[in-house]
């Protein structure tokens, strides 16, 4: 079975600081889909980012980057300069065959806290 | 273009009741799915949908049913509450039911069951 770590459960950080969030997951497909999420205190689940296991690129969206790692089976989440507005638990995901259909393998998250 | 809905946001019920709770999207997404996520335990896959008509259980199905009688409209009931059904519900919606499509998901239902 396929499966996500995430070994950081809580981390605090100063507004404005760099902060990295950890994602190693396991799975025997040669071709894999990895997602973050966001889920602010409001309790919503936000899609961050999709990314292929074929495209090794990194990816940067403004102040969030992501680095993919093959070889250590890694899916790193960076926020450079945080703000209070992160501030929420964030979910990296496996997308894995379900019978019929599909299912979201989930890491187990990583508390965000981000003071002012 | 609303995305995801779900109703209710939050719901008390009573050991033994049912209920529904509505889910849609307005994406003409051919694949729904419901989670419920619990601590500890992360989000477990209850049922799916590849399309309407067309359902079938996930990982954690015993205790609801589900439908899809259309495309944008997948509701899951709870037959008869369980204090074990106390949980946050997600559902959630993709393009397809392959594995590369992105899953949006809804607001929540928060339910707790007494």
């Amino acid at each position: 079975a396929q499966k996500v770590t995430q070994a950081q459960t809580e981390i605090s950080v100063v507004e404005k600081e760099d902060v990295t969030l950890d994602c190693v997951y396991e799975t025997r497909d040669t071709t894999y889909y990895l997602f973050w999420y966001k889920q602010p205190p409001s309790g919503e689940l936000v899609f961050l980012i999709r990314r292929n296991s074929f495209d090794e690129q990194n990816e940067i969206s403004g102040r969030y980057s992501w680095n993919f790692q093959k070889s250590t089976s890694s899916f790193n989440f960076t926020i450079t300069a945080s703000q209070v507005v992160d501030s929420a638990v964030y979910f990296c995901a496996l997308s894995e065959a379900y019978e019929y259909g599909n299912k979201l393998v989930f890491g187990a998250g990583t508390i965000l806290r981000v003071k002012s | 273009n609303a995305g995801v809905t779900q109703t209710p946001k939050f719901q008390v019920l009573k050991t033994g009741q049912s209920m529904t709770l509505q889910c849609a999207q307005d994406m003409n997404h051919e694949y729904m799915s419901w989670y419920r996520q619990d601590p500890g335990m992360g989000l477990r896959l209850i049922h799916y949908s590849v399309g309407a008509g067309i359902t079938d259980q996930g990982e954690v199905p015993n205790g609801y049913n589900v439908s899809r009688s259309t495309t944008e409209d997948f509701p899951l009931r709870l037959l008869s509450a369980a204090p074990s059904q106390t949980s946050v519900y997600f559902c959630a919606s993709s393009r397809t039911s392959g594995t590369t499509d992105t899953q949006y998901f809804g607001p929540g239902t928060r339910l707790t069951v007494l």
